[in-house]
């Protein structure tokens, strides 16, 4: 069954720059997206973009363009998410997940999560 | 975008109840509508996609209906494990977007 498995926790100063990294096992990497979200402390998820494996086409929310990135490295069945400028209010929970494209899109694989915490 | 308004924010229940939770899109998503379970300290997990389809390995208790604005979850006979928070999100369009989710605490 798909696994995917995220870098761990980060602490960063305002300003900074973080990399999550999501590896991937179990299903054909490339016949599904990866989604990214996060979570703030007692709120919903939040869609920040999605990367299509098998071409590098990304989409990203409105609200974090010119701030994130996202790529793969297929060799090693690995998405990354570089988020810039990090400010307090960017520390949540990030995840990424698989993208189902059997009706619309759902996400029915998700890593254990990163706390990234943004802090001076 | 498209918003997502769940009801009720929170409730109580007891093992055995029958639970229904509400979901209202800002316009029309068709069926793309989708529910997740999240225990504390847990990533969410895929419950029910395309409104009504059951997840593999989600147990039969679980139902979702609806179609255009307006959805819902019933789990037919909450049992221990069921207390959660639970999300709607939407399919349809770019941005992804959730409700704010629903906590089912027990009476």
């Amino acid at each position: 069954q798909a696994q995917l498995v995220q870098s761990g926790p980060e602490v960063k100063k305002p300003g900074a720059s973080v990399t999550v990294s999501c590896r991937a096992s179990g299903y054909n990497f490339d016949r599904y997206g990866i989604n990214w979200l996060r979570q703030a402390p007692g709120q919903g998820p939040e869609w920040m973009g999605w990367l299509r494996i098998y071409n590098g086409d990304t989409n990203y929310a409105q609200k974090f363009q010119g701030r994130v990135s996202m790529t793969t490295d297929t060799s090693t069945n690995t998405a990354y998410m570089e988020l810039r400028g990090l400010r307090s209010d960017d520390t949540a929970v990030y995840y990424c997940v698989r993208e189902n494209r059997r009706h619309g899109s759902d996400f029915d694989s998700w890593g254990q999560g990163t706390l990234v915490t943004v802090s001076s | 975008d498209i918003q997502m308004t769940q009801s009720p924010p929170s409730l109580s229940a007891s093992v055995g109840d029958r639970v229904t939770i509400t979901c209202r899109a800002s316009q029309s998503i068709s069926t793309y509508l989708n529910w997740y379970q999240q225990r504390p300290g847990r990533a969410p997990k895929l419950l029910i996609y395309a409104a009504s389809v059951l997840q593999s390995g989600v147990p039969p208790r679980f139902s979702g209906s609806g179609s255009g604005t307006d959805f819902s979850l019933t789990i037919s006979s909450l049992q221990p494990e069921d207390f959660a928070t639970y999300y709607c999100q939407q399919g349809s369009d770019t941005p992804r977007t959730f409700g704010q989710g629903t906590k089912v605490e027990i009476k």
